[in-house]
């Protein structure tokens, strides 16, 4: 079965500390991946999305990065991290024409 | 580019009431449409999808039709519960390299 595997789930973190999320993917393989940010109450805002081993592309230029070591993992990075960083991130996979498959989410205070 | 605009929120009812969320969408080619939900403190779920003109998705008493003429993928429930209180995402996605998102609409359902 697909499945989607997306930690820490909560994560606190002090002003400039770096950051490394992880997520993998099982069950299919060439997947478009994607991480999400999301502030309280509102839309996703899309930070990254990857086509392939190796391609990122960024949505909106920040403080983090992203990379894609292998073709089911997708990490999402930070060397020194902000107040701004705070949120809710979400890591998805999909495939052209089909559904996105969304991992459980971290939420990550930064004090 | 794809884009997805849904109606803005938040939307507040009664139990029992009748919920229509608008969904209006603009892309290249024929996107398949979807609509999430996400419930607090998760990550978003596949809800329903269609993947060509005239389809209708439902599940769990939610129902959207697929409307290639108007550029609509409307979702409706005839009488809502308070269980259904969550955030509602309409996207799409075709073969271009990501998925696309609507900015997501808060429904409350009061008892």
């Amino acid at each position: 079965s697909q499945t989607i595997h997306q930690w820490p789930a909560t994560l606190v973190q002090p002003v400039g500390s770096p950051l490394s999320l992880e997520c993998t993917v099982e069950g299919t393989s060439n997947p478009n991946l994607y991480w999400y940010r999301q502030a309280a109450g509102r839309g996703l805002q899309l930070l990254f999305y990857s086509v392939g081993i190796g391609q990122i592309s960024s949505e909106v230029p920040q403080n983090l990065s992203a990379s894609r070591p292998q073709d089911r993992q997708f990490i999402l990075s930070s060397k020194k991290l902000l107040l701004s960083d705070s949120g809710f991130y979400l890591c998805a996979w999909s495939v052209p024409y089909d559904e996105a498959f969304f991992g459980q989410g971290t939420r990550l205070t930064v004090v | 580019g794809n884009s997805v605009t849904q109606m803005e929120g938040p939307v507040t009812l009664s139990e029992e009431a009748f919920l229509t969320i608008n969904c209006t969408y603009t892309a290249t080619g024929y996107p398949s449409l979807f609509w999430y939900v996400q419930y607090p403190g998760e990550g978003l779920q596949l809800l329903l999808k269609a993947t060509k003109a005239d389809d209708k998705g439902s599940n769990k008493g939610f129902e959207a039709t697929y409307r290639k003429e108007t550029t609509s993928f409307h979702l409706e429930k005839g009488s809502v519960q308070v269980s259904d209180s969550a955030v509602y995402f309409c996207a799409l996605d075709t073969n271009a390299g990501k998925s696309t998102f609507g900015d997501g609409t808060t429904l409350t359902v009061k008892p």
